[in-house]
């Protein structure tokens, strides 16, 4: 069954922490990407990558960092940088091909700051 | 600036009664349009793609449609089950694979 898993779906973190959120995916898409959702916002990119060991800022990248070592897996790294960590973390990927670029989300992870 | 507005923001429907939702949109030059569906407390479930202008999609009870300036997701005789949060986001030609611009979503509620 192919698709996208986001662990672990529930995160706490006490402040100064560094926590990672893991994403992996069996679709073999090429791109992926980390968006964060806050109550009445819209979704914002915070990272992506089109290609292995190859990765962009996106819009809000201050305080996260991120490797893409293998194509299936695309992980997250909140850092104590980040002053307002608490969100909702999406993780997508994409085919990205000519024909077709939509993506597909994971089921999420929620980040807590106890 | 490229951007998505929806709305409304939250719209109550009784069982049955057929309404639509909007997207409107300001980018330079549009690649692709999308639709989602987001329950709460999960990733946002792909609907459809549409990519110029007098195109259509349809997908059970719903129907997207495009304009040069706007989308709107008709959904018609709703049930209890289509209620959830759908997201419209664009993606600008030229710009990078990451740039798919969201709006914030309209909350829809059918009621039995």
């Amino acid at each position: 069954d192919g698709g996208i898993t986001q662990s672990p779906k529930y995160l706490f973190r006490k402040e100064g922490q560094n926590v990672t959120l893991s994403c992996e995916q069996n679709l073999n898409h090429d791109a992926m990407y980390w968006y964060r959702q806050d109550p009445g916002q819209g979704l914002r990119l915070i990272y992506y990558s089109q290609i292995v060991n190859d990765f962009q800022k996106g819009d809000i990248a201050e305080g996260y960092s991120v490797s893409r070592e293998k194509k299936e897996s695309f992980p997250l790294t909140v850092t104590s940088a980040q002053k307002n960590p608490t969100a909702f973390y999406l993780c997508a990927s994409s085919p990205r091909s000519a024909s077709r670029n939509e993506q597909f989300f994971g089921p999420g992870t929620r980040l807590t700051v106890l | 600036e490229d951007q998505v507005t929806q709305s409304p923001e939250a719209l109550r429907l009784q069982e049955g009664e057929s309404s639509s939702l909007n997207c409107s949109y300001t980018v330079s030059g549009l690649r692709g349009l999308f639709w989602y569906r987001q329950d709460p407390g999960k990733g946002p479930e792909f609907l459809f793609t549409l990519y110029s202008a007098g195109e259509e999609k349809e997908k059970e009870r719903l129907k997207a449609t495009l304009t040069k300036k706007e989308s709107f997701l008709h959904i018609t005789a709703p049930k209890p089950e289509d209620s959830a949060t759908y997201l419209c986001a664009v993606q600008a030609r030229g710009g990078s694979q990451g740039n798919l611009i969201f709006g914030k979503g309209t909350k829809l509620s059918v009621k039995p």
